[in-house]
Protein backbone atom coordinates (compact mmCIF):
# COMPACT_ATOMS: atom_id res chain seq x y z
CA UNK A 1 0.00 0.00 0.00
CA UNK A 2 1.43 3.52 -0.72
CA UNK A 3 2.41 5.82 1.68
CA UNK A 4 0.86 9.26 1.66
CA UNK A 5 2.96 12.13 1.37
CA UNK A 6 2.10 15.90 2.21
CA UNK A 7 2.65 18.34 1.09
CA UNK A 8 2.10 17.40 -2.62
CA UNK A 9 3.75 21.29 -3.71
CA UNK A 10 6.11 23.22 -1.97
CA UNK A 11 7.59 26.84 -3.33
CA UNK A 12 10.65 27.90 -0.62
CA UNK A 13 12.81 31.18 -1.16
CA UNK A 14 16.40 30.38 -0.95
CA UNK A 15 17.36 29.70 2.87
CA UNK A 16 13.83 28.89 4.21
CA UNK A 17 13.06 25.86 5.56
CA UNK A 18 10.31 23.02 4.61
CA UNK A 19 8.87 19.87 6.07
CA UNK A 20 7.68 17.05 3.93
CA UNK A 21 5.78 14.35 5.97
CA UNK A 22 5.17 10.38 5.23
CA UNK A 23 2.77 8.02 6.64
CA UNK A 24 1.46 4.94 6.21
CA UNK A 25 -1.31 2.41 7.17
CA UNK A 26 0.68 -0.05 7.91
CA UNK A 27 3.48 -0.58 10.29
CA UNK A 28 6.94 0.43 9.04
CA UNK A 29 10.30 -1.84 8.63
CA UNK A 30 11.92 1.29 7.32
CA UNK A 31 11.41 4.09 5.62
CA UNK A 32 13.40 5.60 2.67
CA UNK A 33 13.79 9.22 1.27
CA UNK A 34 15.08 9.84 -2.44
CA UNK A 35 14.59 12.84 -4.16
CA UNK A 36 14.42 12.84 -8.04
CA UNK A 37 15.24 15.92 -10.58
CA UNK A 38 13.20 16.38 -14.10
CA UNK A 39 14.06 13.40 -16.25
CA UNK A 40 16.79 11.57 -13.90
CA UNK A 41 16.89 8.79 -11.94
CA UNK A 42 15.85 8.85 -8.05
CA UNK A 43 18.88 9.68 -5.80
CA UNK A 44 19.45 7.83 -2.34
CA UNK A 45 19.19 10.49 0.40
CA UNK A 46 18.65 8.37 3.30
CA UNK A 47 17.00 5.49 5.12
CA UNK A 48 15.72 4.95 8.58
CA UNK A 49 14.44 1.62 10.25
CA UNK A 50 12.34 1.01 12.87
CA UNK A 51 13.33 2.12 16.39
CA UNK A 52 12.56 5.27 16.02
CA UNK A 53 15.74 7.74 14.84
CA UNK A 54 16.44 10.94 13.57
CA UNK A 55 19.02 11.14 11.00
CA UNK A 56 21.31 13.99 9.20
CA UNK A 57 22.87 14.62 6.24
CA UNK A 58 24.34 17.76 5.85
CA UNK A 59 21.58 20.26 6.14
CA UNK A 60 18.63 17.46 5.16
CA UNK A 61 17.67 15.61 8.11
CA UNK A 62 14.97 13.00 8.80
CA UNK A 63 12.95 11.49 11.64
CA UNK A 64 11.01 8.13 12.15
CA UNK A 65 7.92 7.76 14.04
CA UNK A 66 7.07 4.14 14.51
CA UNK A 67 4.14 4.07 16.72
CA UNK A 68 2.55 6.58 14.50
CA UNK A 69 4.00 5.00 11.33
CA UNK A 70 5.15 8.40 9.62
CA UNK A 71 8.21 9.62 8.82
CA UNK A 72 9.35 13.51 8.26
CA UNK A 73 12.16 14.82 5.79
CA UNK A 74 13.42 18.39 7.12
CA UNK A 75 15.21 20.81 4.81
CA UNK A 76 16.43 23.74 6.41
CA UNK A 77 18.12 26.66 4.81
CA UNK A 78 17.13 24.93 1.79
CA UNK A 79 19.49 25.80 -1.69
CA UNK A 80 18.51 26.20 -4.81
CA UNK A 81 20.09 22.65 -5.52
CA UNK A 82 17.32 21.16 -3.41
CA UNK A 83 14.64 21.38 -5.51
CA UNK A 84 12.97 18.51 -7.15
CA UNK A 85 10.66 15.59 -6.27
CA UNK A 86 11.01 14.30 -3.28
CA UNK A 87 9.73 10.19 -2.64
CA UNK A 88 9.39 8.87 0.69
CA UNK A 89 9.11 4.93 0.09
CA UNK A 90 8.08 2.02 2.67
CA UNK A 91 10.52 -0.70 2.82
CA UNK A 92 9.40 -4.37 3.94
CA UNK A 93 10.75 -6.69 6.41
CA UNK A 94 12.84 -8.60 4.02
CA UNK A 95 16.54 -9.05 3.51
CA UNK A 96 16.22 -7.07 0.01
CA UNK A 97 13.99 -3.79 0.69
CA UNK A 98 11.43 -4.02 -1.72
CA UNK A 99 10.07 -0.15 -1.66
CA UNK A 100 6.73 1.22 -2.13
CA UNK A 101 7.18 5.14 -3.24
CA UNK A 102 4.44 7.59 -2.25
CA UNK A 103 3.73 9.84 -4.78
CA UNK A 104 5.90 12.56 -3.87
CA UNK A 105 6.59 16.12 -3.23
CA UNK A 106 7.42 18.68 -5.72
CA UNK A 107 9.81 21.01 -3.99
CA UNK A 108 10.75 23.91 -5.96
CA UNK A 109 13.16 26.59 -3.97
CA UNK A 110 13.66 29.83 -5.92
CA UNK A 111 15.93 32.68 -5.67
CA UNK B 1 28.70 4.56 -3.86
CA UNK B 2 26.84 1.28 -5.20
CA UNK B 3 26.88 1.60 -9.54
CA UNK B 4 23.79 0.47 -11.02
CA UNK B 5 23.84 0.73 -14.75
CA UNK B 6 20.77 0.66 -17.10
CA UNK B 7 20.90 0.59 -20.74
CA UNK B 8 19.55 2.12 -23.36
CA UNK B 9 18.96 5.30 -21.27
CA UNK B 10 16.29 6.67 -24.33
CA UNK B 11 14.54 4.60 -26.64
CA UNK B 12 11.99 4.76 -29.43
CA UNK B 13 10.12 1.97 -31.01
CA UNK B 14 7.40 1.10 -33.18
CA UNK B 15 3.84 -0.11 -32.16
CA UNK B 16 3.92 -3.60 -32.10
CA UNK B 17 7.74 -4.01 -32.00
CA UNK B 18 9.60 -5.39 -28.47
CA UNK B 19 12.22 -3.40 -26.90
CA UNK B 20 14.84 -5.16 -23.88
CA UNK B 21 15.67 -3.13 -21.33
CA UNK B 22 19.30 -4.14 -19.47
CA UNK B 23 20.31 -3.63 -15.60
CA UNK B 24 23.07 -4.12 -14.36
CA UNK B 25 25.42 -3.92 -11.01
CA UNK B 26 28.98 -2.68 -12.07
CA UNK B 27 30.41 -3.45 -8.67
CA UNK B 28 28.63 -5.71 -6.52
CA UNK B 29 26.43 -9.04 -7.26
CA UNK B 30 22.74 -8.21 -6.94
CA UNK B 31 20.71 -11.57 -6.29
CA UNK B 32 17.48 -9.34 -6.56
CA UNK B 33 16.38 -6.16 -8.25
CA UNK B 34 13.52 -4.19 -8.97
CA UNK B 35 12.06 -3.01 -12.16
CA UNK B 36 9.86 0.24 -11.76
CA UNK B 37 7.80 2.23 -14.13
CA UNK B 38 7.11 5.92 -13.68
CA UNK B 39 4.44 7.58 -15.88
CA UNK B 40 4.77 11.74 -16.06
CA UNK B 41 4.24 13.70 -13.21
CA UNK B 42 3.66 10.68 -11.36
CA UNK B 43 5.48 8.01 -8.24
CA UNK B 44 7.75 4.94 -9.19
CA UNK B 45 5.19 1.81 -9.08
CA UNK B 46 7.24 -1.49 -8.52
CA UNK B 47 6.27 -3.64 -11.55
CA UNK B 48 8.24 -6.80 -10.48
CA UNK B 49 11.01 -8.34 -8.56
CA UNK B 50 14.00 -9.81 -10.67
CA UNK B 51 15.59 -12.92 -8.84
CA UNK B 52 18.80 -14.72 -10.12
CA UNK B 53 18.08 -17.93 -11.41
CA UNK B 54 14.80 -18.05 -11.18
CA UNK B 55 10.88 -16.54 -12.39
CA UNK B 56 10.48 -13.00 -11.13
CA UNK B 57 7.65 -11.96 -9.36
CA UNK B 58 5.40 -9.80 -10.51
CA UNK B 59 2.75 -7.00 -8.71
CA UNK B 60 -0.71 -7.33 -8.69
CA UNK B 61 -1.92 -6.11 -12.82
CA UNK B 62 1.48 -6.08 -14.36
CA UNK B 63 1.06 -8.87 -17.33
CA UNK B 64 4.41 -10.92 -16.77
CA UNK B 65 3.67 -11.85 -20.43
CA UNK B 66 4.56 -8.17 -21.49
CA UNK B 67 7.37 -7.85 -19.34
CA UNK B 68 9.70 -10.54 -19.77
CA UNK B 69 11.95 -10.20 -17.11
CA UNK B 70 15.55 -12.36 -17.02
CA UNK B 71 17.97 -12.69 -14.09
CA UNK B 72 20.99 -14.66 -15.99
CA UNK B 73 23.44 -13.35 -13.87
CA UNK B 74 24.57 -12.09 -10.49
CA UNK B 75 25.35 -8.73 -12.21
CA UNK B 76 22.42 -8.47 -14.98
CA UNK B 77 18.58 -8.38 -15.15
CA UNK B 78 17.03 -7.46 -18.85
CA UNK B 79 13.20 -5.91 -18.97
CA UNK B 80 11.59 -6.80 -22.65
CA UNK B 81 8.53 -4.72 -23.08
CA UNK B 82 6.99 -7.63 -26.16
CA UNK B 83 4.47 -5.48 -28.58
CA UNK B 84 4.88 -2.51 -27.44
CA UNK B 85 1.64 -0.14 -27.65
CA UNK B 86 1.67 3.90 -27.11
CA UNK B 87 0.49 3.23 -23.58
CA UNK B 88 3.86 1.43 -22.73
CA UNK B 89 5.37 4.61 -22.84
CA UNK B 90 7.51 5.41 -20.02
CA UNK B 91 10.47 5.88 -17.85
CA UNK B 92 11.59 2.21 -16.81
CA UNK B 93 14.16 2.26 -14.22
CA UNK B 94 15.71 -0.30 -12.00
CA UNK B 95 17.68 -0.91 -8.67
CA UNK B 96 19.84 -2.96 -6.92
CA UNK B 97 21.16 -3.40 -3.41
CA UNK B 98 23.89 -4.56 -2.34
CA UNK B 99 23.82 -6.29 0.70
CA UNK B 100 23.49 -4.94 4.21
CA UNK B 101 23.14 -1.38 1.97
CA UNK B 102 20.29 1.11 0.52
CA UNK B 103 19.14 0.41 -3.13
CA UNK B 104 20.38 2.42 -5.96
CA UNK B 105 18.83 3.04 -9.21
CA UNK B 106 20.26 2.73 -12.40
CA UNK B 107 19.84 6.37 -14.78
CA UNK B 108 16.28 5.17 -16.07
CA UNK B 109 14.93 4.24 -19.82
CA UNK B 110 12.75 6.93 -21.51
CA UNK B 111 10.46 4.73 -23.87
CA UNK B 112 8.21 5.90 -26.22
CA UNK B 113 6.40 3.86 -28.39
CA UNK B 114 5.18 5.38 -31.88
Amino acid sequence: QQPVQSPQAVILREGEDAVINCSSSKALYSVHWYRQKHGEAPVFLMILLKGGEQKGHEKISASFNEKKQQSSLYLTASQLSYSGTYFCGTGNSGGYQKVTFGIGTKLQVIP
Amino acid sequence: GAVVSQHPSRVICKSGTSVKIECRSLDFQATTMFWYRQFPKQSLMLMATSNEGSKATYEQGVEKDKFLINHASLTLSTLTVTSAHPEDSSFYICSAQPQGEEAFFGQGTRLTVV
